[in-house]
């Protein structure tokens, strides 16, 4: 079965540094997808970044980078001069493939970053 | 903006009356999805409509029901309310073939 792990339950973190958000997957799909999002205070799930298991380069989306090392099987987020607003829980997940149904995302436990000014 | 619109935001019922919640889209995306998520957890996916096909979760309480009238609708019914169902609902979008998924701002259903 298909599963996403992160081992940090909460994060602080200096403004204006950088910080890592670490996950790792399992999976027995060739084809998959990885993604990260942030939820804040108020529910909302925002979408940060995409890649693609065929994807050759990692995916980079403003201040927010994938480090996608696939035979590890780790898709960590890289979040580059950090802001007060980046404080939020963020989610690691992975598009499950669905065969005759539609694919669905499984979700991490998620990571708890806060950043101190 | 096309989006996905969950009503009401914040929804209080009492312990087994039935309640409904409600998401709209105006993506015409083929695929929505309802999660689960109580608090400091991940969310859970309960169950999700591609076109008009419902598919069930294994682990889905029979308590939760979904119908879904047209591409634009969906809905969570909760039968019979209690006090561990309680949680955030997200209700999720998405394009079979395409990668994204949109989720709306999801409902804090609370049961007293």
């Amino acid at each position: 079965a298909q599963k996403i792990t992160q081992t940090q339950p909460g994060m602080f973190v200096q403004e204006k540094e950088a910080v890592t958000l670490d996950c790792t997957y399992d999976t027995s799909d060739q084809s998959y997808g990885l993604f990260w999002y942030k939820q804040p205070s108020s529910g909302e799930m925002i979408f940060l970044i995409y890649q693609g298991s065929y994807d050759e380069q990692n995916a980079t989306e403003g201040r927010y980078s994938l480090n996608f090392q696939k035979a590890r099987k780790s898709a960590n987020l890289v979040i580059s001069a950090s802001q007060l607003g980046d404080s939020a829980m963020y989610f690691c997940a992975m598009r499950e493939e669905g065969g005759s149904s539609a694919s669905k995302i499984i979700f991490g436990s998620g990571t708890r970053l806060s950043i101190r000014p | 903006d096309a989006m996905v619109i969950q009503n009401p935001r914040y929804q209080v019922t009492q312990f087994g009356k039935p309640v409904t919640l409600s998401c709209s889209q105006t993506l015409n995306h083929n695929v929505m999805y309802w999660y689960q998520q109580k608090s400091s957890q991940a969310p859970k996916l309960l169950f999700h409509y591609y076109d008009k096909d419902f598919n069930n979760e294994a682990d889905t309480p029979d308590n939760f029901q979904s119908r879904r009238p047209n591409t634009s609708f969906c809905f969570l019914d909760i039968r019979s309310p209690g006090l561990g169902d309680a949680a955030m609902y997200l209700c999720a979008t998405s394009r079979e073939g395409g990668y994204g998924y949109t989720f709306g701002s999801g409902t804090r259903l609370t049961v007293v």
